[in-house]
């Protein structure tokens, strides 16, 4: 079946490094590809999606390109702030099955 | 636009005792997912409506839950009897059917 597989965490990194977080999937057909943030006490909340191959959703100084060749989907940012640490989960929504499937979640702890 | 409401936002119960969770969705959307979301782990995928019907419901321990969407809009889930394992955040998010899901503050239970 359809699986997500993030990079273990936590991920603790200096204010301004640069940040990425690899995700990974397995999928039949053509799945529709998200990044979900859930910050401190706050439910989760959708940060970028993309929906075919070679897309990138972007949000909020994020990026993450939608790679078919390597079924992957990995996160990034340029310079991370104090306000960005928070847990990070991949999903992926299969249109065969309707089902959203989630990573396992990676923490970003970042210091001043 | 209202947002996915979920009550109550918390619930501790002795074991062996039975709990329910409600859940409405936003208006117009017909997909309606409930996850059950362990401390430290990505949400896992308990049941999936379309409208009232369901459409997934592999993951659902049924001999203890139980899950129903009366006229397609709101949406209970029941634990009966519970266990210890049981207490996680049990989340609801509804979408439009294009994989994007909307989350609610999720129901935090706990089984002492």
């Amino acid at each position: 079946g359809d699986s997500v597989t993030q990079m273990e965490g936590p991920v603790t990194l200096s204010e301004e490094a640069f940040l990425t977080i690899n995700c990974t999937y397995t999928a039949t057909g053509y799945p529709s590809l998200f990044w979900y943030v859930q910050y401190p006490g706050e439910g989760l909340q959708l940060l970028l999606k993309a929906t075919k191959a070679d897309d990138k959703g972007s949000n909020k100084g994020f990026e993450a390109t939608y790679r078919k060749e390597t079924t992957s989907f990995h996160l990034e940012k340029g310079s991370v702030q104090v306000s960005d640490s928070a847990v990070y989960f991949c999903a992926l929504w299969g249109s065969n099955t309707g089902k959203l499937i989630f990573g396992q979640g990676t923490t970003l702890q970042v210091k001043p | 636009e209202a947002g996915v409401a979920q009550s109550p936002r918390y619930k501790i119960i002795e074991k062996r005792q039975s709990v329910a969770f409600w859940c409405n969705p936003i208006s117009g959307h017909a997909t309606l997912y409930w996850y059950q979301q362990i401390l430290g782990q990505g949400p896992k995928l308990l049941i999936q409506f379309q409208n009232n019907g369901v459409v997934d419901d592999s993951q659902l321990p049924k001999d203890r839950f139980s899950a129903e969407r009366l006229k397609g809009v709101d949406s209970t889930l029941k634990i009966q009897p519970a266990k210890l394992e049981d207490s996680a955040v049990y989340l609801c998010a509804s979408s439009l059917g294009d994989g994007q899901g909307f989350f609610g503050q999720g129901t935090r239970l706990t089984v002492v």
